[in-house]
């Protein structure tokens, strides 16, 4: 099984400030099988990037993934309002598929 | 428009099963595999298993922490995906989510949540 470990824990940022979450996977990512999710307390998860680097359909540009075998990255280039929200990652190229246990971004 | 909702969580005693439900509707359930995941109270989402198309064999795959307890059904005809669960746990309790597809789902249900508490 991949363990996805995500970092930081907590981020805690301004409005317009960039944001930058880690994910690394305990061996590589099948053909970079890597998507970011975005979740609001109460909400279902909401796809922002998959295969690594493209983003979901109506995901603003603010977002981005990059990254490839074990280390991955999400950025938020300038955070809005509703950008505060927990983020995970999730790998789908081997069974059993997983997650990381979140990053929390947080108004500071 | 592409909906999924899911239905028929609530509280549940140990060792007793339950049947959740999902609904499709604005697209046909036929020509898609169908995931199942959950997400304890606090914690963070945990992927079940899916299953395929019947195009693609119908066939379902599990997590460790389930296999041979729950089991993943549809019904074409219906427009309905199950997942049936057995021998439920105090640990199983959570809100479980279907989503549409096998890898990087976009859709979503919006979630129902299992107690299992005696």
């Amino acid at each position: 099984e991949i363990v996805l470990t995500q970092s930081p824990g907590t981020l805690s940022l301004s409005p317009g400030e960039r944001a930058t979450l880690s994910c690394r996977a305990s061996q590589s990512v099948t053909s970079s099988y890597l998507a970011w999710y975005q979740q609001k307390p109460g909400r279902a998860p909401r796809l922002l990037i998959y295969g690594a680097t493209s983003r979901a359909t109506g995901i603003p540009d603010r977002f981005s993934g990059s990254g490839s075998g074990t280390d991955f990255t999400l950025t938020i280039s300038r955070l809005e309002p509703e950008d505060f929200a927990v983020y995970y990652c999730q790998q789908y190229g081997s069974s059993p598929q997983t997650f990381g246990q979140g990053t929390k971004v947080e108004i500071k | 428009e592409v909906h999924l909702v899911e239905s028929g969580g609530g509280l549940v005693q140990p060792g007793r099963s339950l049947r959740l439900s999902c609904t499709a509707s604005g697209f046909i359930l036929g020509d898609y595999a169908m995931t199942w995941f959950r997400q304890a109270p606090g914690k963070g989402l945990e992927w079940l298993g899916f299953i395929r198309s019947r195009a693609s064999g119908g066939t379902a795959e599990y997590a460790a922490s389930v296999k041979g307890r729950f089991a993943i059904l549809r019904d074409d005809s219906k427009s309905i995906a199950y997942l049936q669960m057995s021998s439920l746990k105090t640990e199983d309790t959570a809100v479980y989510y279907c989503a549409r597809g096998s890898g990087s789902p976009f859709y979503w249900g919006q979630g129902t949540l299992v107690t299992v508490s005696s």
